[in-house]
This record gives structure tokens, C-alpha cells and sequence, in this order.
């Protein structure tokens, strides 16, 4: 079972540089997200899609564009990378947005 | 006041001891609630659901109070394998809504 799959793991961007992450979940499920966590501050949502076709701002949007590709993908765009950027992200799904999600093994973004 | 607020901890408990977690939630209209749980460098995993009724999974035990906005969970009898980061998460905004997540309580269980 794939479950959420997050590709890159790894990733280093010089200041300015544009990237894409990639998000695909394999559960038929409604509802997927983009959240980020920084040391002390906890998963931060950046923004959520509560089916496909839509797409909402979470708590920390700005600097980020999301696109809700199919309902299995969910991508997170970063046009361009700024330092405050450095930070774990994981992508997750869940059936509904009040049912327990499942997350994909994260992404290690540093910006320099 | 934070959407869900938990106990700062760090925890740090000898094997065989019982630790509770405690959280509370801002938003009333909340109609989910778990327990999560992330080891370091890792996704958080689903621990357990908490329903209303209050609910048992082996050593583990998870209560709801809906009129005090509170969420808690306990460990009986610790496993230094329990060591890791508990996450309490909140549902906000019903089937359309998304999951807000506490900062997390660090339990750290010593031989």
C-alpha cells in the first residue's frame, strides 16, 4: 500500500529559485493538504483541497501556490523560495475533512 | 487563545509509569478529534480517534468533554517504545473543514 506519496525528500534552493512538490495519494480519498513544521511552531496548514476542484488558504499561505492536478494529486508550488521557507513539509489525505488523515514521509526543503 | 492548545511538556517518565496528555480546543462546532503520533523525522501516524464515549485501545485511553472543549489521553503502563511526540488535532469546519493540529507533548520513557 503506497498511501501519500511526497516526492522529492530532499531538496536544496538558492534564494529565488521556483520549485514544485508533488503529492499523490492512492486511498480514493475527498480531501488532501499541504502542511508545513518548523521546530517549536507544530504542522502549520498552508492550504487545503476539500475535493477536487477546490482549494482553500490555510494558516500560512503566502509564498505558496497549490493546484488540486486530479483527485490523487495535490502539488505545492513555491515561486520564489525565500530562507523563512526552510522547513519539513508533508502533503496528507483524508476521506473527508473530519476524518483522520494519513500523511505522506515529508519533504526536507533548505533555501539558501 | 490558540485553535488547540496541549500540555508543553517535555515528559519524562520511568518504564511502567501512567502519563496523561491533556488539550483543549477553541473551536465549539469541532466534530472530530484525535491523537496522533510523530516519532522524529517522521510523519505523524494516527494514534487513535476520540469519541465522545471515551474510547480504549490497549494501554491507551482517549476521553472527549464537548461541554469543556477538552481532549486527554492516557498511557498506562509506558513502553520506552511509547517515547515520541503526541499530537492532538482538531477538526475545524465539518466534512469541508481541515485538521488543525496542537505543537505536540514530548514524552520520553527511561529505562
Amino acid at each position: 500500500n503506497a498511501g501519500v506519496t511526497q516526492t522529492p525528500k530532499f531538496q536544496v534552493l538558492k534564494t529565488g529559485q521556483s520549485m514544485t512538490l508533488q503529492c499523490a495519494q492512492d486511498m480514493n480519498h475527498n480531501s488532501m493538504y499541504w502542511y508545513r513544521q518548523d521546530p517549536g511552531m507544530g504542522l502549520r496548514l498552508i492550504y487545503y483541497s476539500a475535493s477536487e476542484g477546490t482549494t482553500d488558504k490555510g494558516e500560512v499561505p503566502n509564498g505558496y501556490n497549490v493546484s488540486r492536478l486530479n483527485k490523487r494529486e495535490f502539488s505545492l508550488r513555491l515561486e520564489s523560495a525565500a530562507p523563512s521557507q526552510t522547513s519539513v513539509y508533508f502533503c496528507a489525505s483524508s476521506h473527508r475533512g473530519n476524518t483522520e488523515a494519513f500523511f505522506g514521509q515529508g519533504t526536507r526543503l533548505t533555501v539558501v | 487563545r490558540k485553535e488547540v492548545e496541549q500540555d508543553p511538556g517535555p515528559f519524562n517518565v520511568p518504564e511502567g509509569a501512567t502519563v496523561a496528555f491533556n488539550c483543549t480546543y477553541s473551536n465549539s462546532a469541532s466534530q472530530s478529534f484525535f491523537w496522533y503520533r510523530q516519532d522524529c523525522r517522521k510523519e505523524p501516524k494516527l494514534l487513535m480517534s476520540v469519541y465522545s464515549s471515551g474510547n480504549e485501545d490497549g494501554r491507551f485511553t482517549a476521553q472527549l468533554n464537548r461541554a469543556s472543549q477538552y481532549i486527554s489521553l492516557l498511557i498506562r503502563d509506558s513502553k520506552l517504545s511509547d517515547s515520541a511526540t503526541y499530537l492532538c488535532v482538531v477538526n475545524n469546519g465539518g466534512s469541508q473543514g481541515n485538521l488543525i493540529f496542537g505543537k505536540g507533548t514530548k514524552l520520553s520513557v527511561k529505562p
